[in-house]
């Protein structure tokens, strides 16, 4: 079955400090989301990776993925109290058309904390 | 993109009921997901709902405990049967539609269930 490890579990930044996420897959993925979660909410979309070493930005999150598309990372730069939350990978596995099924699995989830 | 609503937001439930979620779409998609967070946990797969015909329920989730319907392309509901403690989660809805350059994902806001 597909796992994904985040790193780190929990992070705590001072505003406007720089900081990465990381995201490891077992096995090959046709596709990587990232999300951000606030307490007891739902997924806000973020991006999707697809290609290996695709490289996409949104404001000041920039999210890449390994040529190998098992690994990806998401930087912030710059960060603000509205970063705090959840941040999750999200994994689209290859099946065996190549193609995908839809059906994601998570990783545990990375804890941002921003204080101002 | 997709815009996603569930009803309720959240309930407080007795042990031994039933609680029926919607999840209602903005526009027809094909693929619906139905997923839950336990408490400190990350997101786990419950069953894609298929239009027309029986949802696909993932390892440790049935038909009995958790009955889906797809009665078109834009709404599905969930029902969490004959709850105890254990069922007490965020339940959240999500589809695969149209982007560019490829399908994404997004979920709904989350049902936030509590059982007694």
């Amino acid at each position: 079955s597909q796992e994904l490890e985040q790193s780190p579990q929990s992070l705590i930044v001072q505003e406007g400090k720089n900081l990465t996420i990381n995201c490891t897959s077992s096995k090959t993925l046709y596709g990587l989301y990232w999300y951000k979660q606030k307490y007891g909410e739902g997924l806000i979309f973020l991006m999707m990776l697809q290609k290996g070493g695709e490289e996409k930005s949104h404001e000041k999150i920039t999210a890449k993925l390994d040529e190998k598309k098992q690994q990806s990372s998401l930087h912030i730069t710059a960060s603000q109290p509205s970063h705090a939350g959840i941040y999750l990978c999200g994994a689209d596995p290859f099946n065996a058309g190549g193609t995908s099924y839809g059906k994601l699995t998570f990783g545990q989830g990375t804890i941002l904390t921003v204080h101002p | 993109s997709a815009v996603i609503s569930q009803k309720p937001s959240r309930d407080i439930c007795q042990r031994g009921t039933s609680l029926t979620i919607q999840c209602q779409v903005d526009s027809q998609v094909t693929m619906m997901f139905w997923y839950r967070q336990q408490p400190g946990q990350s997101l786990t797969l419950i069953a894609t709902a298929n239009q027309g015909s029986e949802a696909t329920y993932e390892s440790g989730f049935v038909i009995d405990k958790f009955p889906i319907s797809r009665p078109n392309l834009t709404f599905s509901t969930l029902t969490v049967s004959n709850m105890s403690p254990e069922d007490s989660s965020i339940y959240l809805c999500s589809v695969e539609a149209a982007g560019l350059p490829t399908d994404t994902q997004y979920f709904g806001p989350g049902t936030r269930l509590t059982v007694l």
